[in-house]
C-alpha cells in the first residue's frame, strides 16, 4: 500500500502571510489529487496534477508536482480565513477516482 | 443538483447493533465508494463499486458489507457493530477514469457506545 505523508500536521497563521504543504510518497505517483475540507463536509477536488514538474495555478494557490512524481506540494498567497480547513493529497493508483489513496492531511487555520 | 446525498447525518448505536448507512447520487456516476475517516488517519477506503452489481473490497472492509443494485445507491452495512467501528463514514462517486473527481456526501458521524 503506497504511504502518502503530508507535513506539516497542523498549521495555524495570520491572514496574509504565505504558506507552503507537503505530500510526500513512499513511491511514484500515477497522479495526485488535492482536496480542501471544510468541517461538517465532505473533501472536495481543488486540482489534478498528472505530469513531473507540473504547475497549476487556482487563484492564490499553486501546485506544483515533482519531477520525479513522488512528491508535490500546495502553496497559498496572501492566505484568508476562508482557506480555513483540512487539506488532503489522495492518489488514484488504480485508474479510478473513486479507490483513493489518502494523505493524513494538513490542518489550517487563518486567523484576523 | 442534490449530488451525494447520505442519511443519516448522525448515529449513535450499542455495541452489537446493526444498521445501515445510506449512500445515493444523481449524477449517473459509475463508480462508488465508502471511506471512513479517523483523527490523525486520513480517509482510508472500505468498499468501493465499479458499477451495478460489482463491488470490492478496500484497505478496512472487516465489519462492513456493501451491495449496488442500482447505479444511484451504494448503502453500507454494519451488521454488529463495534466501538472501533465509531468514525465519519463519507460515500463518493465518479465518472469512470483516472483523472476524475471524486464527489463526496457531507459524512454521517457514527458513534458506537
Amino acid at each position: 500500500t503506497q504511504l502518502l505523508e503530508q507535513s506539516p500536521q497542523f498549521l495555524s497563521i495570520q491572514e496574509g502571510e504565505n504558506l507552503t504543504v507537503y505530500c510526500n510518497s513512499s513511491s511514484v505517483f500515477s497522479s495526485l489529487q488535492w482536496y480542501r475540507q471544510e468541517p461538517g463536509e465532505g473533501p472536495v477536488l481543488l486540482v489534478t496534477v498528472v505530469t513531473g514538474g507540473e504547475v497549476k495555478k487556482l487563484k492564490r494557490l499553486t501546485f506544483q508536482f515533482g519531477d520525479a512524481r513522488k512528491d508535490s506540494s500546495l502553496h497559498i498567497t496572501a492566505a484568508q480565513p476562508g482557506d480555513t480547513g483540512l487539506y488532503l493529497c489522495a492518489e488514484g493508483n488504480t485508474g479510478t477516482a473513486s479507490k483513493l489513496t489518502f494523505g493524513t492531511g494538513t490542518r489550517l487555520q487563518v486567523t484576523l | 443538483n442534490a449530488g451525494v446525498t447520505q442519511t443519516p447525518k448522525f448515529q449513535v448505536l450499542k455495541t452489537g447493533q446493526s444498521m445501515t448507512l445510506q449512500c445515493a447520487q444523481d449524477m449517473n456516476h459509475e463508480y462508488m465508494s465508502w471511506y471512513r475517516q479517523d483523527p490523525g488517519m486520513g480517509l482510508r477506503l472500505i468498499h468501493y463499486s465499479v458499477g451495478a452489481g460489482i463491488t470490492d473490497q478496500g484497505e478496512v472492509p472487516n465489519g462492513y458489507n456493501v451491495s449496488r443494485s442500482t447505479t444511484e445507491d451504494f448503502p453500507l452495512r454494519l451488521l454488529s457493530a463495534a466501538p472501533s467501528q465509531t468514525s465519519v463514514y463519507f460515500c463518493a462517486s465518479s465518472l469512470q477514469g483516472e483523472l476524475r473527481s471524486a464527489f463526496f456526501g457531507q459524512g454521517t458521524r457514527l458513534t458506537v457506545v
